[in-house]
C-alpha cells in the first residue's frame, strides 16, 4: 500500500501563473477529498468526489479553482490565475467508502507558495 | 450541522508526563469521532476512532480516548509522552446521517520537552 501520493511536494510560482496539483488515491478507494491548510483558517475542505463524480464543491474559494477526477486513480486541482493568498498546503485524501465511519487517508501535501 | 472545538491550541509537557488533549463537539444526531496526528511536513494520520460500543478507545502509539456522550467530549490521553509525540493533533466528527463528511477541529499542538 503506497498510500496517497501527491505531486509536487513543493511549488513556487509567480502571481498570475497556472498551478496544477496532482493526486493519486489509494487503489480501491472510491472517495477523494481536497483540503487546504493555513495557519489562519486551519483545515478547509475544498471539494470531494465519490466514484469520480464531484459531490460538493462549495468549499472551492472562487472560480479560479477547479478540480477534476478523470478516473479512479488520478485527480487534479488547478488554480488559474494564482494569487499570493492561495499560498497554503494542499492535501488530498481518500477513503474506501463514502460513509461517516470510514477514516480518511491523507497524502503528504503540496506546499504552494505564490509570490 | 456538526462542529468541533479543541480547547487548547498548544499544550507543552515534559517527557514521560501524562497528557490530555481536549475535544468537544456539537451535533444534533449521533456521531462518529476520530483523532488524527500530523507530524511536521506530513499529512494527517489516523490515531484512533470511535464508531460504537465501548466508550474507551485505544489507538496507536499508546494513545487512548474516551467518548462521553453527556458531555459531548472525546478527549485524547496518553499516560507517558515521548519526544516523538511532538506533533499537531486534530479531532474530527462525522454524522451517522447526512453528508458523512468529517468536520475537523483547529488542532492542538503538543510540544514535548526533554
Amino acid at each position: 500500500d503506497a498510500g496517497v501520493i501527491q505531486s509536487p511536494r513543493h511549488e513556487v510560482t509567480e502571481m498570475g501563473q497556472e498551478v496544477t496539483l496532482r493526486c493519486k488515491p489509494i487503489s480501491g478507494h472510491n472517495s477523494l477529498f481536497w483540503y487546504r491548510q493555513t495557519m489562519m483558517r486551519g483545515l478547509e475542505l475544498l471539494i470531494y468526489f465519490n466514484n469520480n463524480v464531484p459531490i460538493d464543491d462549495s468549499g472551492m474559494p472562487e472560480d479560479r479553482f477547479s478540480a477534476k477526477m478523470p478516473n479512479a486513480s488520478f485527480s487534479t486541482l488547478k488554480i488559474q490565475p494564482s494569487e499570493p493568498r492561495d499560498s497554503a498546503v494542499y492535501f488530498c485524501a481518500s477513503s474506501d467508502r463514502f460513509s461517516g465511519n470510514s477514516p480518511l487517508h491523507f497524502g503528504n501535501g503540496t506546499r504552494l507558495t505564490v509570490t | 450541522a456538526q462542529s468541533v472545538t479543541q480547547l487548547d491550541s498548544q499544550v507543552p509537557v515534559f517527557e514521560e508526563a501524562p497528557v490530555e488533549l481536549r475535544c468537544n463537539y456539537s451535533s444534533s444526531v449521533s456521531v462518529y469521532l476520530f483523532w488524527y496526528v500530523q507530524y511536521p511536513n506530513q499529512g494527517l494520520q489516523l490515531l484512533l476512532k470511535y464508531l460504537s460500543g465501548s466508550t474507551l478507545v485505544k489507538g496507536i502509539n499508546g494513545f487512548e480516548a474516551e467518548f462521553n456522550k453527556s458531555q459531548t467530549s472525546f478527549h485524547l490521553r496518553k499516560p507517558s509522552v515521548h519526544i516523538s509525540d511532538t506533533a499537531e493533533y486534530f479531532c474530527a466528527v462525522s454524522d451517522l446521517r447526512g453528508s458523512y463528511i468529517p468536520t475537523f477541529g483547529r488542532g492542538t499542538s503538543l510540544i514535548v520537552h526533554p
